[in-house]
């Protein structure tokens, strides 16, 4: 258990609902990311706060999902109109500035 | 470009041999940091390793070491004496030191380890 928590662990949605993934980092981690990782690959970078900032998005996030770090606390994740293209696993990592990179169990979210 | 290549899809080990996974990267950076991840079936990521580019002596942690080769490019991970419980997906990543840090990855080997 490294200390960052996930929840849901699972989620099936049907096509073109809305969800919402949270992320309780590490207290005093002030660097957070969310990857993406599909069936039989590395994670993929999505996008990262420092603090409550979101400094960075890759161009695999598209306008669909947006992620919130109010207070430089927990995060979320939102996929709005869901697509089965976005079945995958979505962990959450945070880091104390340095180099490690702690992650969370993540969420595996199925389309249907 | 691949920026983290690993060519390995699968590893077999016997029990209690050592084992090296291998890894190569990409990048132009003259900071970065190498990593590597243990992914179980259960599918949480466990940080086993960490190679900092101006590091002069290659890294060890318990039974894993990381060989880095700078000049090739290479940061290939050594299993000492596996177990039983070292079966699991290996992930290499790398950071860049932009600002973000963020991590990428390679495709992952899978080590299965036999009794």
């Amino acid at each position: 258990d490294t200390g960052v928590s996930q929840d849901p662990r699972h989620k099936i949605t049907k096509r073109g609902q809305n969800v919402t993934f949270r992320c309780d980092p590490i207290s005093e981690h002030n660097r957070l990311y969310w990857y993406r990782q599909t069936l039989g690959q590395g994670p993929e970078f999505l996008t990262y706060f420092q603090n409550e900032a979101q400094l960075e998005k890759s161009r695999l996030l598209s306008d669909r999902f947006s992620a919130e770090r109010p207070k430089g606390s927990f995060s979320t994740l939102e996929i709005q109109r869901t697509e089965q293209g976005d079945s995958a696993m979505y962990l959450c990592a945070t880091g104390p500035g340095s180099n490690e990179q702690f992650f969370g169990p993540g969420t595996r979210l199925t389309v249907l | 470009a691949q920026k983290i290549t690993q060519t390995q899809p699968g590893m077999f080990v016997q029990e209690k041999e050592a084992v090296t996974l291998d890894c190569t990267y990409d990048t132009s950076d003259p900071s970065y940091g190498l990593f590597w991840y243990k992914q179980p079936s259960s599918g949480e990521m466990i940080f086993l390793i960490y190679q900092g580019s101006y590091d002069q002596q290659n890294a060890t942690e318990g039974r894993y070491s990381l060989n880095f080769q700078k000049a090739r490019k290479s940061a290939n991970l050594v299993i000492s004496a596996s177990q039983l419980g070292d079966s699991a997906m290996y992930f290499c990543a790398m950071r860049e030191d932009g600002s973000a840090r963020q991590l990428t990855f390679g495709s992952g080997t899978q080590l299965t380890v036999l009794p």
